[in-house]
């Protein structure tokens, strides 16, 4: 079974500065994809970037980039030059060829606080 | 541009009354469609996709059920709704065949409070 763990349930961080939001994952998946979304308060969900589990670098997306370390299953999300509008829960979350690449498992979620 | 229909945004409903929660997919043909639920401060549960007009896969057994009339219409329903229904419904939506790099992309959401 897949399973994602993001063990900050909220994380603090000054305007302009970098923050990362941790997330390990458990898949015996040969193939898997690997993705962020932003919620903020109005409830949407928000694709921001994702990871191929045979992508040899880093996806990069604008002030996003997913620190990919497979060996250690960590795909940890970086935020550079936080700002005001970045403050929401942030979740990680996979899809794998167990489950026919149709279930996009979640995380519980880490909610970002950006202050001034 | 794709975009994503669905509505209600809020809803109260009584214990045992009915639900009907819409999605529509606009600028796209064939989508993948699913219904995610979110209980308060948890992350997202699937529980039904389709993958074509009257083509749908369970998760979770519940007492919900869904239906693709029309190819970018999907419809989330309950004959009788119970207070763990509760909760923050999303639709969502994807392109071409199901593998590891389709983003799935979510709707507006519907939160539903059963009373």
């Amino acid at each position: 079974a897949q399973k994602i763990t993001q063990t900050q349930p909220g994380m603090f961080v000054q305007e302009k500065e970098a923050v990362t939001l941790d997330c390990t994952y458990d898949t015996s998946d040969p193939s898997y994809g690997l993705f962020w979304y932003k919620q903020p308060s109005s409830g949407e969900m928000i694709f921001l970037i994702y990871q191929g589990s045979y992508d040899q670098q880093n996806a990069t997306e604008g002030r996003y980039s997913l620190n990919f370390q497979k060996a250690r299953k960590s795909a940890n999300l970086v935020i550079s030059a936080s700002q005001l509008g970045d403050s929401a829960m942030y979740f990680c979350a996979m899809r794998g060829a167990n489950t026919g690449f149709q279930k996009l498992v979640f995380g519980t979620g880490t909610r970002l606080l950006v202050s001034p | 541009s794709q975009t994503i229909h669905q509505w209600p945004a809020t809803l109260v409903q009584p214990v045992g009354s009915p639900l009907s929660l819409e999605c529509t997919v606009e600028g796209t043909s064939n989508p993948n469609l699913y219904w995610y639920r979110q209980a308060a401060g948890r992350g997202l549960q699937l529980l039904f996709y389709s993958v074509g007009i009257g083509q749908i896969s369970s998760e979770v057994p519940q007492n919900l059920s869904a239906s693709r009339p029309q190819d970018r219409q999907f419809i989330l329903s309950s004959k009788k709704l119970l207070l763990s229904d509760s909760g923050f419904y999303l639709c969502a939506w994807s392109v071409g065949q199901a593998r590891s790099g389709n983003t799935i992309y979510f709707g507006e959401g519907s939160w539903l409070t059963v009373v």
